[in-house]
């Protein structure tokens, strides 16, 4: 059974720091998502990585993908307080189509 | 308008009463999900479907049924809501792998309470 796990749970970083979100994945997939959801709202998608080695960025955001470790990170650049919210990893367990989401990584910007 | 709708936003219940939490999407999506999503659990999978016939079990499916009535529709029931079923619900939608990304498109939520 697949299990997606996130860490930290909990993320309070200052404005203009870096800093990483790690999810680990248990099985074999081809794939995995971020997702960003804002306090009180429904989920939109970040990134959808889709091979080994697959980067992809979107302004301080930054996600990657190691198939072989099972792992994916996000990272963040010079945070500002707008990335504050709750980003979410989700994987396709070997192509079922079956989503499983990680626990969730809650991120507070302080100015 | 919202391309995944969800019905109702709010709802409060009481313990042992039957519940019905509805999802449309004009998206044209083949597949479709119900997660819930509770604090420090992140969101879990109940029930999954990939067309009107074919409708799987998901992480969490136990005290559920769901119900495809159409392409775009997908219902969620709750046959006799307990406390613990108190959550957010979300229903979700994906296309086919081959023409997109497989990313899920999610509706605005549903917040159940039961007392």
């Amino acid at each position: 059974e697949l299990k997606v796990e996130q860490n930290p749970l909990f993320l309070s970083m200052q404005e203009g720091k870096n800093y990483t979100i790690y999810c680990n994945y248990s099985t074999t997939s081809d794939r995995l998502y971020w997702y960003r959801q804002d306090p009180g709202k429904s989920l939109e998608s970040l990134f959808v990585l889709l091979s080994n080695g697959a980067v992809k960025q979107e302004g301080r955001l930054m996600a990657s993908l190691d198939t072989k470790a099972r792992l994916s990170t996000l990272h963040i650049t010079a945070a500002v307080h707008d990335l504050s919210a709750t980003y979410f990893c989700a994987v396709d367990s070997s192509g079922t189509y079956k989503y499983i989401f990680g626990t969730g990584t809650r991120l507070k910007v302080l100015a | 308008d919202a391309d995944v709708t969800q019905t109702p936003r709010n709802r409060i219940t009481k313990t042992g009463k039957r519940i019905m939490l509805e999802c449309s999407q004009t998206k044209g999506h083949d597949r479709m999900y119900w997660y819930r999503q509770d604090p420090g659990l992140g969101l879990r999978l109940i029930y999954y479907s990939f067309d009107v016939k074919d409708i799987n079990k998901g992480e969490i499916s136990d005290g559920y049924s769901v119900s495809r009535q159409a392409q775009a529709k997908f219902s969620l029931s709750l046959e006799s809501a307990i406390p613990n079923q108190t959550a957010l619900y979300f229903c979700a939608t994906s296309g086919v792998r081959q023409m997109n990304t497989g990313e899920l498109f999610f509706g605005e939520g549903s917040r159940l309470t039961v007392l």
